[in-house]
């Protein structure tokens, strides 16, 4: 299968500072990138979609101002995490789909935020 | 509002046996399925894939699609302890973007 990356696989940082996460798809292109939160044991959470070079779809609930997705290339999106609060303290997963075939969506290993 | 319904588990199976994983779902347009598993603190992994009604195999799992009843399966033969985690169902629709994923069924298997 299709490889996805994520950088950092754990971060922790202070309450009202900011985190970048990278997710890049790295032996494809990735024309749809979508990036999920789970909580401990509980199911992933879509938090929203995006295509390269447009903005991305925020999930109801979910504040685009608070999580701020870039997607500048085919094989690039972050997620910022801006002013992190504790409640922000989750596992993060990035997925990546390419154009062709049946659009099989594969997910990079993740990144761990504790903000304390 | 698309549905997709798992039995949460846990299954528990002893070691060498089959491991039957279910799965329906709500959307009767929806046209692309997906098997992942998860372990315990990972991201999920895809294992099958599956498209048209029938059956997929691939090494000791088996995908079985049945659109008529909304019904689609993975079977895993030979179980083994490393095959202890959750499974993950997904279904997309046509022309949809992403997938919508079940709670996920936890398997053990028992040594």
């Amino acid at each position: 299968g299709a490889v996805v990356s994520q950088h950092p696989s754990r971060v922790i940082c202070k309450s009202g500072t900011s985190v970048k996460i990278e997710c890049r798809s790295l032996d494809f292109q990735a024309t749809t990138m979508f990036w999920y939160r789970q909580f401990p044991k509980k199911s992933l959470m879509l938090m929203a979609t995006s295509n390269e070079g447009s903005k991305a779809t925020y999930e109801q609930g979910v504040e685009k101002d608070k999580f701020l997705i870039n997607h500048a290339s085919l094989t690039l999106s972050t997620l910022t995490v801006t002013s992190a609060h504790p409640e922000d303290s989750s596992f993060y997963i990035c997925s990546a789909r390419g154009a062709s075939g049946y659009y099989e969506q594969y997910f990079g290993p993740g990144t761990r935020l504790t903000v304390t | 509002q698309k549905e997709v319904e798992q039995n949460s588990g846990p299954l528990s199976v002893p070691e060498g046996a089959i491991a039957s994983l279910n799965c329906t779902y709500s959307d009767r347009v929806s046209q692309s399925f997906f098997w992942y598993r998860q372990y315990s603190g990972k991201s999920p992994e895809l294992i099958m894939s599956i498209y048209s009604n029938g059956d997929k195999e691939d090494g000791r799992f088996t995908a079985q699609l049945n659109k008529a009843s909304q019904y689609v399966s993975l079977l895993i033969r030979d179980s083994q302890p490393s095959d202890s985690a959750t499974y993950l169902c997904a279904v997309r629709g046509p022309g949809a973007n992403n997938l919508f994923f079940g709670t996920g069924t936890r398997l053990t298997v028992i040594p």
